[in-house]
C-alpha cells in the first residue's frame, strides 16, 4: 500500500505571504493526488486535485505541482486570506490506480495566517 | 441535493456497548467509504465499498463491522464499543474512486 508523509505539521505565514505544503510518496504508480482543506469542525472538503500525466495545475490562489521523479507534490497557496486558515490534508490512492479502494491521507498541515 | 448525511453527530457510548453509523449519499455514487480522524494521525480508512452489496477491510478494519444493503445506505458498526474507537468518523462516496465527498461527521466518545 502507500505511504504519505507531509510537511510541515504547522505553518505560520503573513496574511498576504505564499504558503507551500509538501507530500511524498512511495508507490510510483500512484496517478492521483487530491489535497482537502478542513476548517475546525467540519468535513474535509476536495480543494485541488492532479492527475500524474500533468505536472502543475492552478484554480486561482491555489496551485498543485507533482514531481513524478521525486514522488513528491506540493500546495502553493498564494496571497494568503484569513479565511485559509484551516488544517490541508493531502492523500494519493492506498493501491496502484485511481482510488477505488480508498485514499491514504498525510497527517494533515495546520496553516495559520497571522493578521 | 445533501450530499453525504451521517447520523449521528454525536454519541457517547458506554464500553461494550454497541451502536450503527448510518450514512447516506443522493449522488448516485458506486464507491463508500468510512474513515476515522484521531489528533495528529490524518484520516485513516476502517472499511470501504465498491458497490451494493460488497464491502472490503481498509488500513484499521479491527473492532468494526460495515453492510452495504443499498447503493444509497453505508452502514458502520461497533460490536462491543472501546475507549480507543472514541474519535471522530467520517464517510465519503465517490463516483469512480476519485474526487471523494465528506460527510459532517460523527463525533464519538467511548467512556
Amino acid at each position: 500500500g502507500e505511504n504519505v508523509e507531509q510537511h510541515p505539521s504547522t505553518l505560520s505565514v503573513q496574511e498576504g505571504d505564499s504558503a507551500v505544503i509538501k507530500c511524498t510518496y512511495s508507490d510510483s504508480a500512484s496517478n492521483y493526488f487530491p489535497w482537502y482543506k478542513q476548517e475546525l469542525g467540519k468535513r474535509p472538503q476536495l480543494i485541488i486535485d492532479i492527475r500524474s500525466n500533468v505536472g502543475e495545475k492552478k484554480d486561482q490562489r491555489i496551485a498543485v505541482t507533482l514531481n513524478k521523479t521525486a514522488k513528491h507534490f506540493s500546495l502553493h497557496i498564494t496571497e494568503t486570506q484569513p479565511e485559509d486558515s484551516a488544517v490541508y490534508f493531502c492523500a494519493a490512492p492506498r493501491y496502484s490506480g485511481g482510488g477505488a479502494d480508498g485514499l491514504t491521507f498525510g497527517k494533515g498541515t495546520h496553516l495559520i495566517i497571522q493578521p | 441535493n445533501a450530499g453525504v448525511t451521517q447520523t449521528p453527530k454525536f454519541r457517547v457510548l458506554k464500553t461494550g456497548q454497541s451502536m450503527t453509523l448510518l450514512c447516506a449519499q443522493d449522488m448516485n455514487h458506486e464507491y463508500m467509504y468510512w474513515y476515522r480522524q484521531d489528533p495528529g494521525m490524518g484520516l485513516r480508512l476502517i472499511h470501504y465499498s465498491v458497490g451494493e452489496g460488497t464491502t472490503a477491510k481498509g488500513e484499521v478494519p479491527d473492532g468494526y463491522n460495515v453492510s452495504r444493503l443499498k447503493k444509497q445506505n453505508f452502514l458502520l458498526g461497533l460490536e462491543s464499543a472501546a475507549p480507543s474507537q472514541t474519535s471522530v468518523y467520517f464517510c465519503a462516496s465517490s463516483y469512480s474512486g476519485i474526487q471523494a465527498f465528506f460527510g459532517q461527521g460523527t463525533r464519538l466518545t467511548v467512556v
